[in-house]
C-alpha cells in the first residue's frame, strides 16, 4: 500500500460537527503536510507538522502526529459547508526529497 | 501576486505529437515539482528539481522530460504522448525542502487528454 494513506476515503457530516481524518505512513519522515483541494482545482497547503512536533493548530484546524504509530490526524472543528473538499496528507521522507501524497479523503459538509 | 502559473490549462492532443506544459513561479523558490493526479491513485510525483540544472525522477517519470534552465521555470515535456498520459497535471514550488521546508504552492492544473 502507499505511503500516506488517508482514512476514511469519504466522510459526510452536518454543518457544525467536527470532522476527523487520519493518515498513516510507512517510512521515517521529516515532516507531514495536509492539503485541501476543491474539485478540479489546485491544492492549497493547510498545515505542516515536523517530525519532532506532536500537535499543531491553525484556526479551526488541529493536526496531531504520532511518529511511533506512523500516523497523523486532521481535525476540523465546527465545520462549514465551505469546508467541503478533498483533503490529502503528504509525507516528506528523511531518505529523499520526494513528497508523497495519499489518495485523499473526500469531505462533504451538509448545510 | 505570488503564484505558480501553468499553461495551457486544457489540452487535447493526439498520440505521438510532442507537447510542452509550462510552469512558472514568481516567488524565487528553489524547489519545483510536477505531479499527475488520477482517480483512485491520488497525486504522484513525476519529476522534481531542487535548483537550477538539478532535476531528479519522482515516482512516475516514464514518458516525461523536464528541464530547469532558470529558477522560475520548470517545463514538462512529453516527447511522444500516449493515451495513458491523459491526466490532470500540477506544478508546485516551495522555498526549500527537507528540514527547512515550508509549504508547497500549487498551480491551477493542466487537464491533458491524449487521443
Amino acid at each position: 500500500s502507499q505511503q500516506g494513506e488517508e482514512d476514511p476515503q469519504a466522510l459526510s457530516i452536518q454543518e457544525g460537527e467536527n470532522a476527523t481524518m487520519n493518515c498513516s505512513y510507512k517510512t521515517s519522515i521529516n515532516n507531514l503536510q495536509w492539503y485541501r483541494q476543491n474539485s478540479g482545482r489546485g491544492l492549497v497547503h493547510l498545515i505542516l507538522i515536523r517530525s519532532n512536533e506532536r500537535e499543531k493548530h491553525s484556526g479551526r484546524l488541529r493536526v496531531t502526529l504520532d511518529t511511533s504509530k506512523k500516523s497523523s490526524s486532521l481535525l476540523i472543528t465546527a465545520s462549514r459547508a465551505a469546508d467541503t473538499a478533498s483533503y490529502f496528507c503528504a509525507t516528506r521522507e528523511t531518505s529523499g526529497s520526494r513528497l508523497t501524497f495519499g489518495e485523499g479523503t473526500q469531505l462533504t459538509v451538509n448545510p | 501576486e505570488a503564484q505558480v502559473t501553468q499553461n495551457p490549462r486544457y489540452l487535447i492532443t493526439v498520440t505521438g505529437k510532442k507537447l510542452t506544459v509550462t510552469c512558472s513561479q514568481n516567488m524565487n523558490h528553489e524547489y519545483m515539482s510536477w505531479y499527475r493526479q488520477d482517480p483512485g491513485l491520488g497525486l504522484r510525483q513525476i519529476y522534481y528539481s531542487m535548483n537550477v540544472e538539478v532535476t531528479d525522477k519522482g515516482d512516475v517519470p516514464e514518458g516525461y522530460k523536464v528541464s530547469r534552465k532558470e529558477k522560475r521555470n520548470f517545463p514538462l515535456i512529453l516527447e511522444s504522448p500516449s493515451p495513458n498520459q491523459t491526466s490532470l497535471y500540477f506544478c508546485a514550488s516551495s522555498l526549500s525542502y527537507g528540514r527547512a521546508e515550508r509549504e508547497q504552492f500549487f498551480g491551477p492544473g493542466t487537464r491533458l487528454t491524449v487521443l
